[in-house]
């Protein structure tokens, strides 16, 4: 298992498209997460899977956001009708138990850019 | 609400010299968990450390140490004789549980550049 795998990488698309990412875990990582950290910033929870189902939603994600992760595998995460506002860098991280006892596995991200 | 300052922004060396990073965080909770990460330029976060509430014990490893303060809520790091490839954002994180459910808070990051 070489860790948590982003795709794509990059992704640059215009104004209105909608885009999705996928994110595949480490295999065996119940919990997985995803963040957006845009220029000059930390990361920013967006959401938080434990198997399948999702537990949490931050504000950040609007209803133009959507997150899935079907029999707790792998996680897409689409953005519909994109803004230039959504241009940032897109990180999907898994772990395989509570904070206590783990930190996050991260992958290398998806950069989006709306043009 | 979970707070996390990092005070500098971007810091610039020299090959060897000593740097420390400077992290404050803001918690009511009792029990909490301190992270750092690194983030190189090809943009994947790397976990250096991970530190809970009630081992306030200093950690070193290798050229990295850090100083887990709960007195002044302060979580520094230190990297000794640095070197080019130490050049990254490195980012302090506090944990945050809300809801049954548990995630990180991200401070802004501080840029490291090490020069030769």
């Amino acid at each position: 298992d070489t860790g948590v795998s982003q795709d794509p990488r990059h992704k640059i698309t215009k104004r209105g498209q909608n885009v999705t990412f996928r994110c595949d875990p480490i295999s065996e990582h119940n919990r997985l997460y995803w963040y957006r950290q845009t220029l000059g910033q930390g990361p920013e929870f967006l959401t938080y899977f434990q198997n399948e189902a999702q537990l949490e939603k931050s504000r950040l994600l609007s209803d133009r956001f959507s997150a899935e992760r079907p029999k707790g595998s792998f996680s897409t995460l689409e953005i519909q009708r994109t803004e230039q506002g959504d241009s940032a860098m897109y990180l999907c991280a898994s772990s395989p138990g509570q904070l206590a006892n783990y930190g996050y596995t991260f992958g290398s991200g998806t950069r989006l850019t709306v043009v | 609400a979970q707070k996390v300052t990092q005070a500098q922004t971007e810091i610039s060396v020299v090959e060897k010299e000593d740097v420390t990073l400077d992290c404050v965080y803001e918690t009511r909770d009792t029990t909490y968990y301190l992270f750092w990460y690194k983030q190189p330029p090809s943009g994947e976060l790397v976990f250096l450390i991970r530190r809970n509430s009630f081992d306030e014990q200093n950690e070193i490893s290798g050229r990295y140490s850090w100083n887990f303060q709960k007195s002044t809520s302060s979580f520094n790091f230190t990297i000794t004789a640095s070197q080019v490839v130490d050049s990254a954002v490195y980012f302090c994180a506090l944990s945050e549980f809300e809801g049954g459910s548990e995630k990180l808070v991200f401070g802004k990051g501080m840029k490291l550049t090490v020069n030769p």
